[in-house]
């Protein structure tokens, strides 16, 4: 089976232009997560989705972030827009469904290297 | 606010010796959860596993290892007889009553095994 699926892996652009990463969560999954990670923050989690629904968007960093869950199988997070500070590894995850309080394991995508000049 | 440190940030051992990873944690929930993920070269992250603040019985998995201590809120994770794809950032997180999936990470140690 294919794991979480992201587009673009690399993504260069320029300071004030749009920016749509794009996730395909596993077959089955009904939690989606957005993380990003810098040298200087870690790994942070902008915002969460289950049944499409985004249940926590409290890490989003500011306005110019916004993520869509419009079914199942498709995610995206759109920066518009872009400024240097944002440039980042992006990643998607998804998990089983569960609970609130049952945890089962994310699996993560590889990635989204972004870069804004 | 919970918070999860990792002091070591980089740790280089030859390999087939043991190394441990720290974890301390922070929060005032009294239900939460620990977990270890590993993160190689390639990127994404691999979950290894979770612990339950009820639970703190230590794990063992192949050369894998976890002491959780609730007394020095402390989770941490040994490698016996560590192999050179052992290496990678490995990142200790926390989640708590905000809900199991909303996860804290430590900032990652990175481990270096070296032939």
């Amino acid at each position: 089976d294919a794991g979480v699926i992201q587009s673009p892996r690399h993504e260069v652009t320029e300071m004030g232009q749009e920016v749509t990463l794009r996730c395909k969560p596993i077959s089955g999954h009904d939690y989606l997560f957005w993380y990003r990670q810098t040298m200087m923050r870690g790994l942070e989690l902008l915002i969460y989705f289950n049944n499409n629904v985004p249940i926590d968007d409290s890490g989003m960093p500011e306005d110019r972030f916004s993520a869509k869950m419009p079914n199942a199988s498709f995610s995206t997070l759109k920066i518009q827009p872009s400024e240097p500070r944002d440039s980042a590894v992006y990643f998607c995850a998804s998990s089983f469904p569960g609970d609130f309080w049952d945890y089962n394991e994310q699996f993560f995508g590889p990635g989204t290297r972004l870069t804004v000049l | 606010a919970q918070k999860v440190t990792q002091a070591q940030t980089e740790i280089s051992v030859v390999e087939k010796e043991d190394v441990t990873l720290d974890c301390v944690y922070e929060t005032r929930d009294t239900t939460y959860y620990l977990f270890w993920y590993k993160q190689p070269p390639s990127g994404e992250l691999v979950f290894l596993i979770r612990r339950n603040s009820f639970d703190e019985q230590n794990e063992i998995s192949g050369r894998y290892s976890w002491n959780f201590q609730k007394s020095t809120s402390s989770f941490n994770f040994t490698i016996t007889a560590s192999q050179v794809v052992d290496s990678a950032v490995y990142f200790c997180a926390l989640s708590g009553a905000e809900g199991a999936q909303k996860l804290v990470f430590g900032q990652g140690t990175r481990l270096t095994i070296n032939p």
